[in-house]
């Protein structure tokens, strides 16, 4: 069974950062393609950034892009997302997903329980 | 470019419902378009791929369309079930960087 589990959120002041993490279990991680999309409270989905399965591509949202770095390691099948300069817009539950296998269209196909972020004074 | 679907939508259990998702700009056909559906306190799952697919377990109750003439991509769900109250998010994509829609809460009456 796929499963992605993402940790590392929490309560941080503007300005500060934080470094998530998505474990990845079930499937053979370095062929796959990750995501980070994120919801804040009440409101739709975002997506904010995306590796390939060589982490040779990557891309982000224009509102994460300079302060938002995404990586990977097959070594800990996992996936990250280091968040610097953070603001109060930043307040979200943050999800890692995984795209398909052998594709040519980008999308998510599976999807973890998220990990809140909260960006107060 | 932009996704745009309705805010909300209802109708009756047994019936059949229609989301819209209109693009905003460049044809509908350039990218494929997905459907995800997301239940209070869930993670979104994915309904429909690449247009008209269905993922393994999700029901042929759920279909998708692509209408080029009014560039947009359409989700629908026939034979109504409580279950199927949630909100419903379009996406597609630019090179690899996706695009969601505002999402439509559908509500089953």
């Amino acid at each position: 069974e796929v499963q992605l589990s993402e940790s590392g959120g929490g309560l941080v002041h503007p300005g500060g950062s934080l470094r998530l993490s998505c474990a990845v279990s079930g499937l053979d991680f370095g062929y796959y393609e990750f995501n980070w999309v994120r919801q804040a409270p009440g409101m739709g989905l975002e997506w904010i950034s995306y590796i390939s399965p060589t982490a040779l591509d990557i891309s982000y949202a224009d509102s994460v892009k300079g302060r938002f770095t995404i990586s990977r390691d097959s070594a800990q099948n996992a996936l990250y997302l280091q968040m610097n300069s953070l603001t109060v817009e930043d307040t979200a539950l943050y999800y890692c997903t995984r795209g398909p296998l052998y594709s040519k269209s980008y999308y998510n196909q599976h999807w973890g329980q998220g990990t809140l972020v909260t960006v107060s004074s | 470019f932009m996704l745009t679907q309705p805010h909300s939508v209802s109708e009756s259990p047994g019936r059949t419902v229609t989301i819209s998702c209109t693009r905003s700009s460049g044809s509908i056909a350039t990218n494929s378009v997905q459907w995800y559906q997301q239940h209070p306190g869930s993670a979104p799952s994915l309904v429909i791929f690449e247009n008209v697919q269905r993922p393994y377990g999700v029901p042929d109750r759920f279909s998708g369309s692509v209408d080029t003439s009014s560039n947009s991509a359409s989700l629908t769900i026939s034979g109504l079930k409580t279950e199927d109250e949630a909100d419903y998010y379009c996406q597609s994509y630019r090179g690899t960087k996706q695009v969601f829609g505002g999402g439509t809460k559908l509500a089953i009456l």
